[in-house]
């Protein structure tokens, strides 16, 4: 059972664009939502993460919303560099974190110069 | 080290072996995850260890898989009588124990398994 469903499989945007990845979750006990990155050869990296009391964070150019009654949450990324060009992976956990992460599907997200 | 420690980077072997993998994690974690990552997929959990303990292992696929950490530090996973679906990318990744806030798991770059 997919318990974190992403979207899209594959994002082209140009430079200084906003990217935007969808997930959304089934589980109501999850109450911490991370958002690794990785690139290839390496490990995912912990860009950013929001618990449900919160609708919006934001750390540098990244930005989650999060919608609890929908059951979704969203990463954006402002100015879009060709740096970030990677995979990204939301995730869910419960106990903020303390126990195992499920992930989504990933998104592998290019930007063009 | 800095980060979470995996070795070997990569592991080619034949259907039917034997292999170890290691992990070492960020100094002071106390837990440490497995996780298995396929070509094109996301990251999914294998095992996790609070202290010397396996917390939660209702991710190993079946028997022939097997991990301990004997002091709390180091984790060895194990694989038996290998096959060739178990290639994979196996991750690792530890984290501080606390609860009531967010305690991120910080990964390893993987050992990348092919089985021949």
């Amino acid at each position: 059972q997919q318990q974190v469903k992403q979207s899209p499989q594959s994002l082209i945007v140009q430079k200084g664009g906003i990217p935007i990845i969808n997930c959304a979750y089934e589980n109501t006990a999850f109450d911490y939502f991370p958002w690794y990155q990785q690139f290839p050869g390496k490990g995912p990296a912990l860009l950013i993460a929001i618990r449900p009391d919160v609708s919006e964070k934001k750390e540098g150019r990244f930005t989650i919303s999060f919608n609890k009654s929908a059951k979704q949450f969203s990463l954006h990324i402002m100015d879009s560099q060709p740096g970030d060009s990677a995979t990204y992976f939301c995730a869910a956990s419960n106990s903020f974190g303390n126990e195992k992460l499920t992930f989504g599907t990933g998104t592998r997200l290019t930007i063009i110069p | 080290g800095a980060g979470v420690s995996q070795t070997p980077s990569n592991k080619v072997t034949e259907k039917g072996k034997y292999v170890e993998l290691r992990c070492d994690p960020i100094s002071g974690h106390t837990a440490l995850y497995w996780y298995r990552q396929s070509l094109g997929q996301g990251p999914e959990f294998l095992i996790y260890f609070q202290g010397t303990g396996a917390a939660d292992d209702s991710g190993l696929p079946n028997d022939r898989f097997f991990a301990v950490r004997p002091e709390g530090s180091v984790s060895t996973l194990k694989i038996q009588r290998t096959e060739r679906g178990d290639s994979a990318v196996y991750l690792c990744a530890s984290s501080f124990f606390g609860t009531g806030s967010n305690q991120p798991q910080h990964f390893g770059d993987g050992t990348r398994l092919s089985i021949l």
